[in-house]
């Protein structure tokens, strides 16, 4: 059964780092692309973030461009984004997204962050 | 980036009925994916590249379209169907998606 798994999420001051972390399983991880994606509390989905296989492409939405970094470890199955100056407009639940192909096709049951003072 | 627009935003439908919803791109695309996310639920995936519907997924759900125009289709709405849909396209980067359809049951 494929499963992806994120955590690293949290309540964290405005301007202050997070890392996020996604885990996943029941497939050949290093095959696939993934992205993060985000909603805020009862308002529609927002592509964050993502990464090709083998790390060939890294792209970024433009609300996060620069602040955010995108990596992933094969070897742990594990894909990581690095939040940093956090804005209370980044406050949202972040899902990690498998890609097949162009198409996502599974998504972990996703992690709240809150940026707040 | 990509404009993925979607009518309607709101879609009241009786309980059998049929209903659909309208994506449009601004640019061609091939890789169009529809979701559907109940309250409180992850995302889940209807359809993959613009017609292919995914295991499990009813075959009251259909979906079809080309290049800058596509449609869900559902027919027979039943009450496990409400909820919020999304189109999202991944044919360009960045990815995109439309703002969403809220169906409701009358």
């Amino acid at each position: 059964e494929v499963q992806l798994v994120e955590s690293g999420g949290g309540l964290v001051q405005p301007g202050r780092s997070l890392r996020l972390s996604c885990v996943g399983s029941g497939f050949t991880f290093h095959e696939y692309a993934f992205h993060w994606v985000r909603q805020v509390p009862g308002k529609g989905l927002e592509w964050v973030s993502g990464i090709l296989s083998n790390s060939a492409r890294i792209g970024y939405a433009d609300s996060v461009k620069g602040r955010f970094s995108l990596s992933r470890d094969d070897a742990k199955n594990s894909l990581y984004l690095q939040m940093n100056s956090l804005r209370p407009e980044d406050t949202a639940l972040y899902y990690c997204a498998k890609d097949k192909e162009g198409d996502l096709d599974s998504w972990g049951r996703g992690i709240l962050v809150t940026v707040s003072s | 980036d990509v404009v993925m627009t979607q009518s309607p935003l709101s879609l009241p439908v009786t309980l059998g009925q049929s209903a659909s919803i309208s994506c449009t791109s601004s640019q061609s695309l091939v890789h169009l994916n529809w979701f559907h996310q109940r309250p409180g639920q992850t995302p889940r995936r209807l359809i993959y590249k613009v017609s292919n519907r995914d295991s499990g997924a009813p075959d009251r759900f259909t979906g079809s379209g080309s290049g800058t125009d596509f449609t869900l289709k559902i027919s027979r709405v039943e009450a496990e169907d409400v909820g919020v849909y999304y189109c999202v396209q991944g044919t360009h980067w960045p990815y995109t998606f439309g703002q969403g359809t809220k169906l409701e049951i009358k």
